[in-house]
């Protein structure tokens, strides 16, 4: 079936850098890619969904030039976390749609970022 | 009013027993429906896609009512490895609209 797959797994960083999480499809082409974000036992919390080709469309609350999103290909995808902070730490999923399939999504196995 | 309302439980029950989970939806014109499951730190995972004439996968059951915008999970004969939170997802145009997820706990 198909495979995304989301890169790195486990990121620890000081306070204050930057951390790129890539997304990527493998065995189809997403136009659409979404990342999200979920706190320890609460619900995902879309962040934003990631178009090819064009500006990510960002939902409320969430700071666009704090999460960066790139959309360079139809199987790439990239959330970068500008001057990351504590409170930035969580676990973040990016998934894609598999438009030839009924619109499924398939999500990547996450990344677990912690900011000390 | 949220978009997809899931009752987040917990729902512990006994090894070998029938479960049931609903999830209602708000806007008619929703179009496509989804059960995902997620275990404890790890990312969701399709469970089975939902359709108006109902579809069964072993000992899974899922139901699409349209006229009354809900759709259900039904897990026959629980394991041990069921436990997990369940996850409703519709779809709307382009939208995908998540539910907070029920958490199901079988117990030997």
């Amino acid at each position: 079936g198909a495979v995304v797959s989301q890169h790195p797994s486990r990121v620890i960083c000081k306070s204050g850098t930057s951390v790129k999480i890539e997304c990527r499809s493998l065995d189809f082409q997403a136009t659409t890619m979404f990342w999200y974000r979920q706190f320890p036992k609460q619900s995902l919390m879309l962040m934003a969904t990631s178009n090819e080709g064009s500006k990510a469309t960002y939902e409320q609350g969430v700071e666009k030039d704090k999460f960066l999103i790139n959309h360079a290909s139809l199987t790439l995808s990239t959330l970068t976390v500008t001057s990351a902070h504590p409170e930035d730490s969580s676990f973040y999923i990016c998934s894609a749609r598999d438009s030839s399939v009924g619109n499924i999504q398939y999500f990547g196995a996450g990344t677990r970022l912690s900011v000390l | 009013r949220k978009e997809v309302e899931q009752d987040p439980g917990p729902f512990n029950v006994p090894e070998g027993a029938t479960v049931a989970f609903n999830c209602t939806y708000s806007n008619s014109a929703s179009q496509s429906f989804f059960w995902y499951r997620q275990d404890c730190r790890k990312e969701p995972k399709l469970l089975m896609s939902v359709y108006s004439s109902g579809n069964e996968d072993g000992r899974f059951t899922a139901q699409l009512n349209r006229a009354s915008q809900y759709i259900s999970l039904l897990i026959r004969d629980s394991k041990l490895s069921d436990s997990a939170t369940y996850l409703c997802v519709v779809t709307l145009g382009n939208q995908f609209y998540f539910g907070t997820g029920t958490s199901l706990t079988v117990i030997p």
